[in-house]
């Protein structure tokens, strides 16, 4: 199958940093990326949608201005947590689609101190 | 709207015990896919398997089976003979392509599954 990857996969930060964290599917193009949220012990919740060369689509709640997704091509997708709080400490999960399948990144652990 | 339901939140058994985890789903869609994706204490989503709306066809992949009701709309994972690696959360999900590429996964709750050597 595809592979998504994702980096890093691990991150600790202090209050108050910015953090970007990378997907990248490595053997396909992925018109359309997509970004998950996942705390402890829930269900993934999407964040927005990513499309290459166009803005991205967030999903209601999700702050446009703290979660920067920039989709610069059709095998990288970049989201930034901008001033990241210990509330943001998360389990982030990217996935690539080039059809009705998505195929998933391993996930980003970030923890902010 | 689309809607996935996975009732049981947390099952434990008995390894060689047999264990089906429920999921049904809403959607007004008649084209949909339905996943299946296992996610061990590692966190990365284990892809298991998609079935479209139109096959209602069961599967079976060694101890895992599918069993894919469009009247009750539930479309349920049975592990027979559970092992200790089968612990994790599982996930079902909805799929509606009525947007092409930009169609959303739509994730139940998710069963953690616990399985006691």
């Amino acid at each position: 199958g595809a592979v998504v990857s994702q980096h890093p996969s691990r991150v600790i930060c202090k209050s108050g940093t910015s953090v970007k964290i990378e997907c990248r599917s490595l053997d396909f193009q992925a018109t359309t990326m997509f970004w998950y949220r996942q705390f402890p012990k829930q269900s993934l919740m999407l964040m927005a949608t990513s499309n290459e060369g166009s803005k991205a689509t967030y999903e209601q709640g999700v702050e446009k201005d703290k979660f920067l997704i920039n989709h610069a091509s059709l095998t990288l997708s970049t989201l930034t947590v901008t001033s990241a709080h210990p509330e943001d400490s998360s389990f982030y999960i990217c996935s690539a689609t080039s059809g009705a399948e998505q195929f998933f990144g391993p996930g980003t652990r970030l923890t902010v101190l | 709207a689309q809607k996935v339901t996975q009732a049981q939140t947390e099952i434990s058994v008995v390894e060689k015990e047999d264990v089906t985890l429920d999921c049904v789903y809403e959607t007004r869609d008649t084209t949909y896919y339905l996943f299946w994706y296992k996610q061990p204490p590692s966190g990365e989503l284990v892809f298991l398997i998609r079935r479209n709306s139109f096959d209602e066809q069961n599967e079976i992949s060694g101890r895992y089976s599918w069993n894919f009701q469009k009247s009750t709309s539930s479309f349920n994972f049975t592990i027979t003979a559970s092992q200790v690696v089968d612990s994790a959360v599982y996930f079902c999900a909805l799929l509606t392509p009525s947007t092409g590429a930009n169609s959303k996964l739509t994730f139940g709750k998710g069963i953690t599954l616990s399985v006691r050597p």
